[in-house]
């Protein structure tokens, strides 16, 4: 069975500029999670949607936002880029977004902003 | 508010050896808990939960972690460590009071020898 997937793998943005990351969760989850791990660091908690509904909001600004689509892939978009997003962007799904459910992680997207 | 701490930022540790990798938490209400690994340029993998019921839960690849709550802690370990578990290994939490946000740890290092 395939994994979470995410895409692009890396990219590099320039300041001020917008960007548009993808996750397609495993097949029969209905949860995606997205998460922030700037180098050196934790995970960091951005998003939750099931279902198509935003379920929980970390402590990130209005610049980040996200959708769920009907087939339950989302996209996270990052406005007026700082070098400060520069960082590792993963994806997570879960069969319904419970607390006890385990998270399965994506390999990522590298982004870099110059 | 929940929060992690993993008080060591590398643990060094000879082939053959046994391991731990620690992990205390933070919460107001009950814990649920969880380890995962993370290999160069890669996602999370995860390796095990506690959820509830027995405090030693066994997980992925010959580890298990201890649950006690009076220490408020979940340490990582496993009996002997191989090379091939050199890697960056994080503690998450999630608090049944606190909705769906994922809590990560800091990151431990680990380090085996050959």
């Amino acid at each position: 069975d395939a994994g979470v997937t995410q895409s692009p793998t890396h990219l590099i943005k320039t300041r001020g500029q917008q960007v548009t990351l993808r996750c397609s969760p495993i097949s029969g989850h209905k949860s995606v999670s997205w998460y922030q791990q700037v180098l050196g660091q934790g995970p960091q908690f951005i998003f939750q949607y099931y279902e198509k509904e935003e379920r929980g909001r970390g402590n990130f600004p209005d610049r980040f936002s996200a959708r769920q689509f009907p087939n339950y892939s989302s996209e996270l978009n990052v406005n007026a880029l700082l070098l400060g997003d520069s960082a590792l962007y993963l994806c997570a799904s879960s069969l319904a977004g419970l607390e006890q459910e385990t998270q399965y992680f994506g390999p990522g997207t590298r982004l870099l902003v110059l | 508010a929940q929060s992690v701490a993993q008080p060591e930022d590398q643990v060094n540790v000879a082939e053959g050896n046994p391991l731990t990798v620690k992990c205390t938490y933070s919460v107001s209400g009950n814990p649920y808990l969880f380890w995962y690994v993370q290999y160069p340029n890669r996602g999370l993998q995860f390796l095990l939960k506690y959820i509830t019921g027995d405090n030693l839960v066994k997980g992925s690849y010959g580890f298990e972690a201890e649950f006690n709550k009076s220490q408020t802690s979940f340490h990582l370990k496993k009996p002997s460590a191989l090379v091939s578990d050199s890697a960056l290994y994080f503690c998450a939490v999630r608090d049944d009071n606190a909705g769906n946000m994922l809590t990560f740890g800091g990151g431990t290092r680990l380090m085996v020898k050959p």
